[in-house]
């Protein structure tokens, strides 16, 4: 069955950089497009960035254009945000997700980023 | 950026109720919507997409219908694990916007 697993959060200073990945498993990872959609502590959803299969087209929301970066390594069946200059308002659980292109099919349980000084 | 707004912001309900929940798009996105359930601590879970077509293993009772700038929501007969938050996305252009969120609580 689809895995989702994503890592590497944790708490960090204001204008400091993390770099979030999520591990993928029990489909054709380089088949699919990724998602990242963030949730801050009792808010709502929030889409970040997608990265298409083939890597080439990107999008992200404008908040983060120019900090973060989607990525994708398809021998590791692995996707990653880095995001660097962190702020506050970044605070949020960080879910990664599969898409046919237009629909989050499968979610990973989220990795928390909290960016307090 | 497309604004997704979902009324009521809560409903509460009783087992076997029929309840719906109403996304309204700020401008036309054709059939291009989902709605999600989350239950607290949990990954948001996909259960109908392109406005009306049911998740695989998502039960029969929800259902959702509409096209354009409107669509519905509806769960024909709350069951005592359908009690979370809904939300619907629009899926027509980038950024994808998500709708509040519908918290269905238990009356």
């Amino acid at each position: 069955q689809v895995q989702l697993v994503e890592s590497g959060g944790g708490v960090v200073q204001p204008g400091m950089s993390l770099r979030l990945s999520c591990a993928a498993s029990g489909f054709t990872f380089s088949d699919y497009g990724m998602h990242w959609v963030r949730q801050a502590p009792g808010k709502g959803l929030e889409w970040v960035a997608v990265i298409r299969y083939e890597r080439n087209n990107k999008y992200y929301r404008d908040s983060v254009k120019g900090r973060f970066t989607i990525s994708r390594d398809n021998s590791k069946n692995t996707l990653y945000l880095q995001m660097n200059s962190l702020r506050a308002e970044d605070t949020a659980v960080y879910y990664c997700a599969t898409t046919d292109s237009r629909f989050l099919l499968e979610w990973g349980q989220g990795t928390l980023v909290t960016v307090s000084s | 950026d497309i604004q997704m707004t979902q009324s009521p912001s809560s409903v509460s309900a009783s087992v076997g109720d029929r309840v719906t929940i109403t996304c309204r798009a700020s401008q036309d996105i054709a059939g291009w919507l989902a709605w999600y359930q989350q239950k607290p601590g949990k990954a948001p879970k996909l259960l109908i997409y392109a406005a009306s077509t049911l998740q695989s293993g998502v039960p029969s009772r929800f259902s959702g219908s509409g096209s354009g700038t409107h669509f519905t929501l509806t769960i024909s007969s709350l069951q005592p694990e359908d009690f979370a938050t809904y939300y619907c996305q629009q899926a027509d252009s980038f950024p994808r916007t998500f709708g509040q969120g519908t918290k269905l609580e238990i009356k």
